[in-house]
């Protein structure tokens, strides 16, 4: 049964620093990894999909890595900004059909 | 234009009482989903439909029922509602069965008093 964890839950920082978000699943065999924003009492946003057979995907300030092997995806968000703040999400997809299982989630706050 | 629209988008109401949350996507997808957030922010499949067919059944209390009249839309009916209902209830949509990218609607937020 895969499970999803992400490190660390909360997570605040000042304006301008680079952060890695961490998120780790239990079953090696995902078809896919998502990663998500949430605003609060907001829906998700779509950020990055990374394909099993891919070791990266990158959008802006923002880099997701996967490594398979080692059951473990990052997201880097390169110069954080205030309007960064959100709760981060990350999800795989394993198994039949595209069943999402989520982490859940970092809350990050960066301040000015 | 929104993608993925879902009303209402706040639910309040008594225990025992019967409910639907109506979901909407024009994105042209097959599959639709619906996703639970709990009050721990923590967020789980319930279902999930491709071309008006169920193939996603996580283990839901029978009293939740999906209904997919077409391929944009997909309603969940809830029966009996308990306190335990209370939650944000997610819709998604995607292009593909496997491995396509999942688009959200805003959530319902529904309130079991």
């Amino acid at each position: 049964k895969q499970e999803v964890t992400q490190i660390p839950a909360a997570l605040s920082v000042p304006e301008g620093e680079n952060l890695v978000l961490n998120c780790s699943f239990t079953d090696s065999a995902i078809y896919n990894l998502q990663w998500f924003r949430q605003d609060p009492g907001k829906g998700l946003t779509s950020l990055l999909l990374i394909q099993s057979s891919q070791r990266e995907q990158t959008s802006g300030r923002l880099n997701a890595s996967l490594d398979k092997s080692s059951g473990r995806s990052t997201l880097y968000i390169a110069a954080s900004q205030p309007g960064d703040s959100a709760t981060y999400l990350c999800a795989a997809v394993s198994g039949g059909y595209n069943k999402l299982i989520f982490g859940a989630g970092t809350r990050l706050a960066v301040h000015p | 234009d929104t993608a993925v629209s879902q009303t209402p988008k706040y639910l309040v109401t008594q225990m025992g009482n019967d409910k639907s949350i109506k979901c909407e996507q024009n994105l042209g997808h097959d599959t639709m989903y619906w996703y639970k957030q709990d009050s721990k922010k923590f967020l789980k499949i319930m279902f999930s439909y491709n071309n008006k067919e169920l193939i996603i059944n996580e283990t839901v209390p029978n009293r939740f029922s999906p209904k997919s009249p077409d391929k944009a839309h997909l309603n969940l009916h809830i029966n009996s509602l308990e306190l335990g209902d209370s939650a944000v209830y997610f819709c998604a949509s995607s292009q593909e069965e496997l491995g396509g990218k999942q688009f959200f609607g805003p959530g319902t937020r529904l309130t079991v008093l």
